[in-house]
């Protein structure tokens, strides 16, 4: 089945810097790939997500790449705010909706004023 | 509201209790899934619904583990003999077509004493 590994576990950047997640997947049949970003207590909520018929998508801050050949792609965020602080999921999936999700071990993002 | 809508929110029960966990998916969402989150940990597939056939149930981890949805509509989630490694965040998620991406509510909080 699907294994997907996430780095780092946590990552402290001060207000205004850019922030990097990095995440692996196993199975070349995925396709679909959302970014979730989870507040103590609540619900994890999708920021961004790539179908594997994209390298590169964006969304103001967020952009998301994926490189297919090696099974990789990465979050980044520029010009951190504190509000952006969080724990950030990916995760991979055969499909969008109809399928099961298997997701990273998560990033504590902290960012410092 | 328009979002995934869980109860309880918190559920404490003494080990050897049945417990059940309701799941109100957004209205005309035809896929319906339950994970579980460790603490510290991504979100885990239980099993997933398509309308009210259960499609995939890979994901429980024992037969005291057993989820419904039988109109398509609302989804419980029972766990008999409760145990205390059991205790997790139990959440659920839909979507409404097949290309449209998961949508979580805020989980319910399950501890076993």
């Amino acid at each position: 089945g699907e294994n997907v590994e996430q780095h780092p576990s946590t990552l402290s950047v001060q207000e205004g810097d850019s922030a990097v997640i990095k995440c692996t997947y196993s199975d070349s049949a995925s396709n679909y790939f959302p970014w979730y970003k989870q507040e103590l207590g609540k619900r994890p909520q999708l920021i961004i997500d790539i179908r594997s018929n994209v390298g590169e998508k964006k969304d103001q801050r967020i952009a998301v790449t994926l490189n297919k050949t090696a099974k990789h792609f990465s979050l980044h965020i520029t010009e951190t705010q504190p509000e952006d602080s969080a724990v950030y999921f990916c995760a991979a999936s055969r499909n969008t909706g109809f399928q099961k999700l298997v997701f990273g071990t998560g990033t504590r993002l902290l960012v410092s004023p | 509201g328009a979002g995934v809508s869980q109860s309880p929110r918190y559920k404490v029960a003494k080990r050897g209790q049945d417990v059940a966990l309701r799941c109100d998916p957004i209205s005309g969402h035809v896929s319906l899934f339950w994970y579980q989150q460790a603490l510290g940990q991504g979100p885990e597939f239980l099993t997933y619904f398509q309308n009210e056939a259960q499609l995939d149930k890979s994901g429980l981890p024992s037969d005291r583990f057993f989820a419904e949805r039988p109109e398509g509509s609302v989804s419980t989630l029972k766990i008999q003999r409760t145990q205390q490694e059991d205790s997790a965040v139990y959440l659920c998620a839909s979507s409404p077509v097949e290309d449209q991406p998961q949508h979580f509510g805020d989980g319910t909080r399950l501890s076993i004493l």
